[in-house]
C-alpha cells in the first residue's frame, strides 16, 4: 500500500540556519503531495501542496519540489526562525479523486534555538 | 482561518464502555474525516464521510466504530465497546470537496481507555 517516510526527529537547529526535512513516498497512483505543520495544542494545518510532478510548492519561506523519478518531496527553508518550531508532516493523497484519504509520514519535530 | 472544533479535548473511559467523540466541522464543508494517532506513531486514516455515507474506511476502522452526522449537527465517532488499543488522539478533519482538497483539522481528542 501507499506509504510516506520522512526524516526522523527531533531536529534542533539554531535560528538563521538552513533546514531540510527529507520525505520519500511509495504509491502506484498519481498522488498529490502535501506538507502540513502542527503547532502545540492544534491540529495539522496545510503548509502547501503540489499536485503535479516536477512542480514546486512554497509558503512562508518553505519550499519543496515534487520529484517523481526519485519519489521524493523534501522540505527546505534557507533560514529558519524560532517561530518555525513545530511538527512537520509530509503526506500524500492518491489518485482516487473522490476519496481524499491522506497518508501521513511519521512527522518531524523541529525545534529552533534563538 | 476556518476552524474545526473537537469536544471533548480529553476523555478517560473504562474498557468496554461506549464513547462518542464530537467534531464541529467548518460550516460549508461537505467531506469529513477521522484520523487516529497513537502516541509516538504516525497519524493514520480511519474513515471519510460524504453525503451521509461512509466513502472509504481503513482496516483500523473496526466493527466497533461508527460515524454519523445527523442533519448538519456534529460529526461523531462512536466506539462501542472500547478496547485498550483504542487509546490515542483522534483528529477530525473537513474539506469542501474530496480528492486533493485542503483538509482542515481540529485540535484532537485524547482518548484514554483504562
Amino acid at each position: 500500500g501507499d506509504s510516506v517516510t520522512q526524516t526522523e526527529g527531533p531536529v534542533t537547529l539554531s535560528e538563521g540556519t538552513s533546514l531540510t526535512v527529507n520525505c520519500s513516498y511509495e504509491t502506484k497512483q498519481y498522488p498529490t503531495l502535501f506538507w502540513y505543520v502542527q503547532y502545540p495544542g492544534e491540529g495539522p494545518q496545510l503548509l502547501f501542496k503540489v499536485p503535479k510532478a516536477n512542480e514546486k510548492g512554497s509558503n512562508r519561506g518553505f519550499e519543496a519540489t515534487y520529484n517523481k523519478e526519485a519519489t521524493s518531496f523534501h522540505l527546505q527553508k534557507a533560514s529558519v526562525q524560532e517561530s518555525d518550531s513545530a511538527v512537520y508532516y509530509c503526506a500524500l493523497s492518491d489518485g482516487n479523486y473522490n476519496q481524499g484519504k491522506l497518508i501521513f509520514g511519521q512527522g518531524t519535530k523541529l525545534s529552533i534555538k534563538p | 482561518g476556518p476552524k474545526v472544533l473537537q469536544i471533548p479535548s480529553h476523555q478517560i473511559i473504562d474498557m468496554g464502555q461506549m464513547v462518542t467523540l464530537n467534531c464541529d466541522p467548518v460550516s460549508n464543508h461537505l467531506y469529513f474525516y477521522w484520523y487516529k494517532q497513537i502516541l509516538g506513531q504516525q497519524m493514520e486514516f480511519l474513515v471519510n464521510f460524504y453525503n451521509g455515507k461512509v466513502m472509504e474506511k481503513s482496516k483500523l476502522f473496526k466493527d466497533q466504530f461508527s460515524v454519523e452526522r445527523p442533519d448538519g449537527s456534529y460529526f461523531t465517532l462512536k466506539i462501542q465497546p472500547t478496547a485498550l488499543e483504542d487509546s490515542a488522539v483522534y483528529f477530525c478533519a473537513s474539506s469542501f470537496w474530496g480528492g486533493f482538497a485542503e483538509q482542515f483539522f481540529g485540535p484532537g481528542t485524547r482518548l484514554t481507555v483504562l
